[in-house]
């Protein structure tokens, strides 16, 4: 089976740290992705994790732990326009690969 | 960078008609295109795994008779919504993934149906 959970919303303060959690549970994982979505957008690509650890770009970390099922996206000096949906998914192989997104949280950032 | 396109952007149609959505990949070949559904503050839902010459692969619970996807091309999947009800209003957005571009996934737009 599959299962991908995030918090639904989050709030914090411009210029401040927040860490947005995933945990799941997908037979034949392969990789995890973070995406933002602002409203009525597409989703863009923030990061892809395979190995455990923590992979940083810019104001933008994200983590992985297999063994544990979990993975963290850590954005830094929050700034306005990072109010958005942020969706972690998870990608599976055996069978057709395919990417199976969690339920988003909702960030909203506040001056 | 490669992109997805994907229109219309919105269509309002009357309950009972047809609606074709068309996702173009632009500048590489996608031999599979994903194709989601999104309700309002919910997150993707995977509808169906579109096959490049093939029949696609639909998930649990979504109705391939209601929810036709042609991938007639290296470059085109396109899914109809046969027969809309009000229900069925929602944004729908298609994916692909560049294989020559490891495994990030592509989006389009998205198309925002309104069914009255």
């Amino acid at each position: 089976g599959q299962n991908i959970d995030q918090p639904t919303e989050m709030t914090a303060t411009e210029g401040a740290i927040v860490q947005i959690n995933c945990t799941y549970q997908t037979s034949g994982f392969n990789g995890l992705f973070w995406y933002q979505q602002h409203a009525g957008e597409a989703p863009t690509f923030l990061s892809y994790n395979v190995l455990d650890g923590l992979e940083e770009k810019g104001r933008f970390s994200s983590f992985l732990s297999r063994s544990k099922g979990y993975s963290y996206l850590l954005l830094k000096e929050l700034q306005m326009k990072d109010s958005a949906s942020y969706l972690c998914a998870a990608t599976r192989i055996g069978g057709t690969y395919k990417y199976i997104f969690g339920t988003g949280t909702r960030l909203k950032v506040l001056a | 960078g490669a992109v997805v396109s994907q229109h219309p952007s919105w269509v309002i149609c009357k309950s009972g008609t047809s609606v074709k959505i068309e996702c173009r990949s632009l500048d590489f070949q996608a031999t599979t295109m994903f194709w989601y559904r999104q309700f309002p503050k919910q997150s993707l839902m995977l509808m169906a795994t579109s096959n490049e010459g093939s029949k696609a692969t639909y998930e649990q619970g979504v109705e391939k008779d209601k929810f036709l996807i042609n991938h007639a091309s290296l470059t085109l999947s396109t899914l109809t919504v046969t027969s809309a009800h009000p229900e069925d209003s929602s944004f729908y957005i298609c994916s692909a993934r560049d294989l020559d571009r490891g495994e990030k996934l592509f989006f389009g737009s998205g198309t925002q149906l309104s069914v009255l």
